[in-house]
């Protein structure tokens, strides 16, 4: 049981470039994450889906979109990539049912703009 | 602004003793207030979480103070061990009980524990 993937694991960019993070979960959970997380900074959230076939603003969405491709696929891209998106990026993603709040999440991308 | 604020950013414990993060929130919509634990090089953990229905909750060395009036939350760490040396990082998530839930994190406090 893997959980939460991502991939790349690291990626360097050159300003103006363009790339996706993948991240897949195989637990059935319904709604998935994108957070990144700079040092000093914590954990800040980019863009979430609810559910398949939703997505919403975080806190920082400029610079990002989204696209929740099936249940198990949430992809993130950067458009234009700029130094400020030097970062690390998580995917997460949390289960239907119950009342937990737990997210799951994956080991993380880290990426550097130059 | 920072809905979530910790501190301190980094704390060093001596091995043995009891090593303590507050956080403090401002949005009254907050029904859930986990702590996430991180390695280096991995993502964030759920170590430990309350709901605001209860003021206090222990798993193993791990305690979770909470005061619903003051709009404020604490880990304690008992006992603490070089293994416990990683960053935490308090959260508050809106809706828990619905999908559309968010979960918003303090900025981390470094703990590093000697033996």
């Amino acid at each position: 049981n893997a959980g939460v993937t991502q991939t790349p694991k690291f990626q360097v960019l050159k300003t103006g470039q363009s790339m996706t993070l993948q991240c897949a979960q195989d637990m059935n959970h319904n709604s998935m994450y994108w957070y990144r997380q700079d040092p000093g900074m914590g954990l800040r959230l980019i863009y979430y889906s609810a559910s398949e076939g939703t997505t919403d603003k975080g806190e920082v969405p400029n610079g990002y979109n989204v696209s929740r491709l099936n249940k198990r696929e949430f992809s993130l891209r950067l458009e234009s990539a700029a130094p400020s998106q030097t970062s690390v990026y998580f995917c997460a993603s949390r289960g239907a049912g119950g009342r937990t709040g737990e997210l799951f999440f994956g080991e993380g991308s880290r990426l550097t703009v130059l | 602004q920072q809905q979530v604020k910790q501190s301190p950013q980094s704390l060093i414990v001596q091995k043995g003793g009891i090593s303590i993060i507050n956080c403090a929130y401002e949005n009254t919509a907050f029904d859930y207030f986990p702590w996430y634990q991180q390695f280096p090089g991995k993502g964030p953990a759920l170590l430990i979480a309350i709901r605001p229905d209860v003021s206090e909750k222990k798993e193993g060395r791990f305690t979770i103070s909470f005061n619903k009036s003051a709009k404020q939350f604490s880990l304690h760490i008992m006992d603490s061990q070089p293994g416990d040396s990683a960053t935490y990082f308090c959260a508050a998530g809106t809706n828990s009980g619905g999908s559309n839930y968010k979960l918003t994190f303090g900025k981390g406090t470094l703990l590093t524990v000697n033996p």
